[in-house]
């Protein structure tokens, strides 16, 4: 078993340019999540996903968009990136909504020049 | 707004000593408090978790004590060592799509 996988671990940008991370579990989770990671701050939530079928904005998501492809796979997209979305981006699972453990990807380190 | 804070930011240790780590919360609707590890290069992980209902949870090395009047909770870390190097995040939960909310984060290093 994989558990959490995220593409690309690494990318750089161009401003305006867009792209999107991978995200994909073989866990059988029901719930998705996309943070971001900047030093001092913690990790905040960009977007979730519940389940399958449905997406919640979460603290951050300006300048993003999310797709929950199917029960395995959650996209985020930067549409056109800006040099305050360089960060380190870390996908979370949870088999439920109330009280389960997060299991989290090993990130992509993204850098926008 | 900070829903969570989380002191110190870095915390360096000698082995065998004692880490303590602290954590204040706003919202008592809050029901779910973890603390999780994060090494240099990898996602965090969960460490231990604990429930309102209980005043502390022991597993191991690490303790949770949680004060829920006064919406606090701690990592105890005994007998610290070097491989426990990491940064620790505390964060909170409530019913609301199993949201996490991420204190700030603490660099601990252990020193031998």
């Amino acid at each position: 078993n994989a558990g959490v996988t995220q593409t690309p671990k690494f990318q750089v940008l161009k401003t305006g340019q867009s792209m999107t991370l991978q995200c994909a579990q073989d866990m059988n989770h029901n719930s998705m999540y996309w943070y971001r990671q900047d030093p001092g701050m913690g990790l905040r939530l960009i977007y979730y996903s519940a389940s399958e079928g449905t997406t919640d904005k979460g603290e951050v998501p300006n300048g993003y968009n999310v797709s929950r492809l199917n029960k395995r796979e959650f996209s985020l997209r930067l549409e056109s990136a800006a040099p305050s979305q360089t960060s380190v981006y870390f996908c979370a699972t949870q088999l439920g909504l109330q009280g389960y453990e997060q299991y989290f990807g090993p990130g992509t380190r993204l850098t926008v020049t | 707004q900070q829903q969570v804070k989380q002191s110190p930011q870095s915390l360096i240790v000698q082995k065998g000593g004692i880490s303590i780590i602290n954590c204040a919360y706003e919202n008592t609707a809050f029901d779910y408090f973890p603390w999780y590890q994060q090494f240099p290069g990898k996602g965090p992980a969960l460490l231990i978790a604990i429930r309102p209902d209980v005043s502390e949870k022991k597993e191991g090395r690490f303790t949770i004590s949680f004060n829920k009047s006064a919406k606090q909770f701690s990592l105890h870390i005994m007998d610290s060592q070097p491989g426990d190097s990491a940064t620790y995040f505390c964060a909170v939960s409530g019913n609301q799509g199993g949201k996490l909310i991420f204190g700030q984060g603490t660099e601990l290093s252990v020193k031998p």
